[in-house]
């Protein structure tokens, strides 16, 4: 079955921080890999994908994921955090439907 | 360009019975997807709709039902309501697949149902 797994239900970070959520997913999963962000009463915005070609996706917000095989990883990743980032993270994958991690709730702290 | 709307935002219906919530996908997509959100947890993918038909189901029994009007709107009803229903139940839009795959779905801000 398809699945993908977050580490930390809850990641905290100071702002200006590397913010790093991470994702690992079943090997028997295709290479369709994304990143979702839910804000608070509000619904999931898509931060960035993988599909096929470049291991290094960039997505907006200033935001980052690196597709590794090797690792059935496919961590996020975020140079410098800033107040805005708080929200809630999902991992997932699938083509036409969708499976999503548990989520991870990342706070910023001033 | 408006995106996803669903209606109504906030719901609270007693258990046993049966609720009905509307997507309005972005314009241009025409397939509408559900999903249910539980408090903590990622969504789950109830069903999508293409072309007025249900194309894929998730695992969620027959309480959960859904339609796809000619303009390519979308309603899903459930029936019997448990309290475990309670739930965000997040539409999303996109072009039919394999389209829909590449270009990515746009969400709507989702209804949060109560169940008493």
């Amino acid at each position: 079955a398809q699945s993908v797994t977050q580490l930390g239900s809850h990641v905290s970070v100071s702002e200006g921080a590397l913010v790093l959520l991470r994702c690992n997913y079943s090997s028997s999963v295709p290479p369709y890999l994304f990143w979702y962000v839910q804000y608070p009463n509000q619904g999931l915005q898509l931060l960035l994908k993988y599909t096929t070609g470049a291991t290094l996706v960039k997505g907006i917000n200033g935001f980052e994921a690196e597709f590794k095989k090797s690792e059935t990883s496919f961590h996020l990743t975020k140079p410098s955090a800033h107040m805005s980032d708080a929200a809630e993270y999902f991992c997932g994958t699938g083509a036409n439907n969708l499976f999503f991690g548990t989520g991870t709730r990342l706070t910023v702290i001033p | 360009d408006a995106g996803v709307t669903q209606s109504p935002t906030h719901l609270i219906k007693t258990r046993g019975q049966q609720v009905t919530l509307r997507c309005s996908p972005k314009s241009g997509h025409d397939t509408v997807s559900w999903y249910q959100q539980a408090l903590g947890q990622g969504p789950q993918f109830i069903f999508q709709y293409y072309e007025e038909e249900e194309r894929q189901r998730g695992n969620f029994p027959d309480r959960f039902s859904g339609h796809q009007f000619p303009n390519y709107s979308s309603e899903l009803n459930v029936n019997a309501l448990l309290l475990g229903d309670s739930a965000l139940y997040l539409c999303a839009s996109s072009f039919p697949p394999p389209t829909g795959e590449r270009y990515g779905y746009t969400f709507g801000s989702g209804t949060r149902l109560t169940v008493v």
